[in-house]
């Protein structure tokens, strides 16, 4: 049974600080990492995806692939309120095409 | 670009009844997945379509199916329906990476809202 698990928090920040976020899993297999970001009562948006070892930087955004510690992280920058949502990091399960599992997702709340 | 668009976004069924749900996928995205969001478990994988063929499957009774369209257009049935299918549907578009290493850029739709009563 493929598994990805995370701290579900909630993770409390205050505004401007940095926030991180870890996500590991168990299939060792598994080629490409997802975070998705979910406000309540609407659907996940992406925020990145990473394939390789080391780190990926989109704005505020960095994710960090450690595939030998099967280890995934997000790190927020200058963490804003509007960044309070919960994070859901999601692990391609390994086949071809799109066969995601995902964690049960940390919530962050960020503190003005 | 228009984004996942599925329909309808809210539905109420009976116990025992089937529904039909659908996905319109971003143009230029050939893979369309389908995932159940509930409180006690989350975000689960149900399959995955791609050039009209199922390609990938997750842990479902078989109550559960799917198709796709020429157009990439995906539909999800349930038949029987269960209390316990209440849930948030989502359905999620992809381009593939050139590498086979699987989905980039996969995105959701809104979801449709599935109370069984």
């Amino acid at each position: 049974q493929k598994e990805v698990e995370q701290n579900s928090g909630p993770l409390s920040v205050p505004e401007g600080a940095i926030a991180s976020l870890n996500c590991t899993y168990s299939d060792r297999g598994s080629q490409s990492f997802f975070w998705y970001r979910q406000y309540s009562g609407k659907s996940p948006e992406l925020i990145m995806f990473i394939y390789s070892n080391g780190d990926k930087e989109d704005g505020r955004f960095t994710a960090q692939l450690n595939k030998a510690s099967q280890y995934v992280s997000l790190l927020i920058r200058d963490s804003q309120p509007s960044d309070s949502a919960t994070y859901l990091c999601a692990v391609n399960g390994g086949n071809y095409g799109q066969n995601f599992v995902f964690g049960p997702g940390t919530r962050l709340s960020v503190l003005p | 670009k228009a984004g996942v668009t599925q329909t309808p976004r809210y539905l109420i069924k009976t116990r025992g009844q089937q529904v039909t749900l659908s996905c319109s996928p971003i143009s230029g995205h050939r893979s369309v997945s389908w995932y159940q969001q509930t409180p006690g478990q989350g975000l689960q994988f149900l399959f995955e379509y791609f050039s009209e063929t199922q390609r990938n499957k997750g842990n479902f009774p078989g109550r559960f199916s799917g198709r796709q369209f020429s157009n990439s257009r995906s539909e999800m049935n349930v038949s029987t329906l269960e209390l316990g299918d209440s849930a948030l549907y989502l359905c999620a578009s992809s381009l593939e990476d050139e590498g086979g290493w699987g989905p980039t850029e996969a995105f959701f739709g809104q979801g449709t809202r599935l109370t069984v009563v």
